[in-house]
């Protein structure tokens, strides 16, 4: 049982270089999300989406963006990466929102230079 | 901004004794909050949660309380084992349009054989 699953684990980049993090889940779930968290920080949610081709913003958006074709699989691009984008990457999903958790994958460190 | 506030960045407990971690919030639109536990390397696993219908919630030897109007709660573990010894996040969730689960910053729990 897979779960949710990050590809790749590490990662340097050259400050302007572009990447794609990628995510997906095998649990049919509708909602998916992209969180960073920065040293000594709680997650900060990047992009969200409720399901196949519905996409929004989280708290952080800046530098980033994601598309949602299927409902497995949720990518995340950096554009121009920036040292300020160095941070743990981690996606999660869940069933729908409200009361219920949602489940992570095991993270993505990514390091700007 | 931070809505959500763990201001113990670490904590040690003795096996066998009472773990207390506490969680502050500023945002009264939340009313659902939730504890993940995260090993190094690891992405984050749900514990438990509770919503602010309830002061209580109890799962085996962990406890969350909730007390809504000092806008504060709090996860017992008891009794701490080794294995309990994590980073615990504490996160908050406003309505059920708002997608935004806010994470405190984390607290260290490390539990001493």
């Amino acid at each position: 049982n897979a779960g949710v699953t990050q590809t790749p684990k590490f990662r340097i980049l050259k400050i302007g270089q572009s990447m794609t993090l990628q995510c997906t889940q095998d649990m049919n779930h509708n909602y998916m999300y992209w969180y960073r968290q920065d040293p000594g920080m709680g997650l900060k949610l990047i992009y969200y989406s409720v399901g196949a081709g519905i996409t929004d913003k989280g708290e952080v958006p800046n530098g980033y963006n994601v598309s949602r074709s299927t409902t497995e699989d949720f990518p995340l691009r950096l554009e121009l990466a920036a040292p300020s984008q160095t941070s743990v990457y981690f996606c999660a999903s869940s069933y729908w929102q409200g009361d219920t958790e949602a489940f992570f994958g095991q993270g993505t460190r990514l390091t700007v230079v | 901004d931070q809505q959500v506030k763990q201001n113990s960045p670490s904590l040690s407990v003795q096996e066998g004794r009472i773990s207390i971690l506490n969680c502050d919030y500023t945002n009264s639109m939340f009313d659902y909050f939730l504890w993940y536990k995260k090993y190094p390397a690891e992405g984050p696993t749900f514990l438990i949660s509770i919503s602010s219908i309830k002061d209580k919630n109890e799962d085996g030897r962990f406890t969350v309380f909730l007390n809504k109007s000092a806008k504060h709660l709090s996860l017992h573990i008891v009794p701490s084992q080794p294995g309990d010894s994590a980073v615990y996040f504490c996160a908050a969730r406003g309505d059920l349009i708002n997608n935004d689960m806010r994470f405190g910053a984390g607290t260290r729990l490390t539990v001493k054989p």
